[in-house]
């Protein structure tokens, strides 16, 4: 079974500009996680979907948002980047919601804010 | 407020020993706790993982061991082998509870097995 997928797996992109990063869950798999990866402070939860809805929020500003499509295939989106948001970018996947119970990760998708 | 704290933040053993990296969490909620390995240029991967009805797992060469009471849980790797080197991650979450959707990380250890 091929695992998450994550692209592209690296993004250099200019303070203000936005992005959007993608991720191809486990197949089976409904629920998409991501989170955020520095060397500072470490792995911090961004935001949960499910069946294309928003479950659950990290304490992140609104420019990090988020939507997951009907075959649970996620993007998350950064508008008016800044530098503090280059980072890992994770996405996870698993079975069910609302459990962080075996997330299963991606390779990430490295950002670099210049 | 880190409410998973880890150490240490580096740690280098011979082929052969036994690695140990230790957790303390404050939120007694939490009831699920895995633990990640990462290699660079990976995400992390699901390692091994324990609730706190049992005070040590083991999977092969890899141990978790859980204190309910000190609110601690370590993992310990027998026959350290250099491609054991990596980050390893320990989290936590709340299955039974408010934040059962995410993993509370420690900060990672860089662990080096040298041959």
């Amino acid at each position: 079974k091929a695992g998450v997928t994550q692209t592209p797996r690296y993004l250099i992109k200019t303070r203000g500009q936005q992005v959007t990063l993608s991720c191809s869950p486990i197949s089976g798999h409904r629920s998409v996680s991501w989170y955020q990866q520095t060397p500072g402070q470490g792995l911090q939860f961004l935001f949960e979907y499910f069946s294309e809805t928003q479950r659950n929020k990290g304490n992140f500003p609104g420019r990090f948002s988020g939507r997951q499509f009907s075959n649970s295939r996620s993007e998350m989106n950064v508008s008016t980047l800044e530098l503090g948001d280059s980072a890992l970018y994770l996405c996870a996947s698993s079975l069910v919601a609302d459990l962080a119970y075996e997330q299963y990760f991606g390779p990430g998708t490295r950002l670099t804010v210049t | 407020q880190q409410q998973v704290k880890q150490s240490p933040q580096s740690l280098i053993v011979q082929k052969g020993g036994i690695s140990i990296i230790n957790c303390a969490y404050e939120n007694t909620a939490f009831d699920y706790f895995p633990w990640y390995q990462q290699f660079p240029g990976k995400g992390p991967a699901l390692l091994i993982a324990i609730r706190p009805d049992v005070s040590e797992k083991k999977e092969g060469r890899f141990t978790i061991s859980f204190n309910k009471s000190a609110k601690q849980f370590s993992l310990h790797i027998m026959d350290s082998q250099p491609g054991d080197s990596a980050t390893y991650f320990c989290a936590a979450s709340e299955e039974g509870g408010g934040s059962n959707y995410k993993l509370t990380f420690g900060k990672g250890t860089l662990l080096t097995v040298n041959p």
